[in-house]
């Protein structure tokens, strides 16, 4: 039974359009978060939810919504796909205090074309 | 702000050799350490964490990492490499009081020759 799961795992599109990735945690954790990794595999956190309420920005493109209908649901949508947006997304899990680890998804590769 | 550093974006060992990959934080507040694997095509998994008990954190697989106060380091090792081994190496911290939000190091892949 996944932990962390996301959907889709690749997602192929074109410049322009919107999409949306979703994840699921059942570990009952508070706290959710999308990363995001570079073609360098640099790893770069870009929201963080706490019971459904953001807690962190990282300075990402308005273009970018995260929605946490419940605390076991964190879905990311993009509007207006740009070709900068191609890498690796990770959904990630926590407890929500810093000495806890966070469990990751498996991570969708968006390629924009 | 705090940042990582690992030494090394490429590191090759021979099977059954000893690993090292390099880890240093900036932070004067020790903050709490990770260190995470990634397998081709799949996300991070947690190897071993220091979150202010014993200084030597012992993890899965035969990985341990010692926390260096005086060195601001946490560096990883395995004292024999397998093939199994050969993935992308994430060395992370989590500043004390946050969400829990990491920052990571740029990774280390690391290769392991039979």
């Amino acid at each position: 039974d996944t932990a962390v799961s996301q959907t889709p795992k690749y997602l192929v599109t074109q410049m322009g359009n919107d999409k949306s990735i979703k994840c699921e945690q059942n570990l009952g954790h508070d706290t959710m978060y999308w990363y995001k990794q570079d073609s360098k595999k640099f790893l770069k956190i870009m929201f963080s939810y706490n019971n459904k309420e953001l807690i962190i920005n990282e300075t990402v493109p308005n273009r970018f919504s995260p929605k946490s209908p419940d605390k076991a649901h964190l879905n990311l949508h993009i509007n207006s796909l740009e070709l900068g947006d191609s890498a690796v997304y990770f959904c990630a899990s926590s407890q929500g205090s810093g000495d806890t680890e966070a469990f990751f998804g498996q991570g969708t590769r968006l390629t924009v074309v | 702000a705090q940042s990582v550093t690992q030494l090394g974006s490429h590191v090759s060992v021979s099977e059954g050799a000893l690993v090292l990959l390099r880890c240093n934080y900036s932070s004067s507040v020790p903050p709490y350490l990770f260190w995470y694997v990634q397998y081709p095509n799949q996300g991070l998994q947690l190897l071993l964490k220091y979150t202010s008990a014993a200084t030597l954190v012992k993890g899965i697989n035969g990985f341990e990492a010692e926390f260096k106060k005086s060195e601001t380091s946490f560096h990883l090792t395995k004292p024999s490499a397998h093939m199994s081994d050969a993935a992308e190496y994430f060395c992370a911290v989590s500043e004390r009081g946050s969400q829990g939000n990491l920052i990571f190091g740029k990774g280390t892949k690391l290769s392991v020759k039979p």
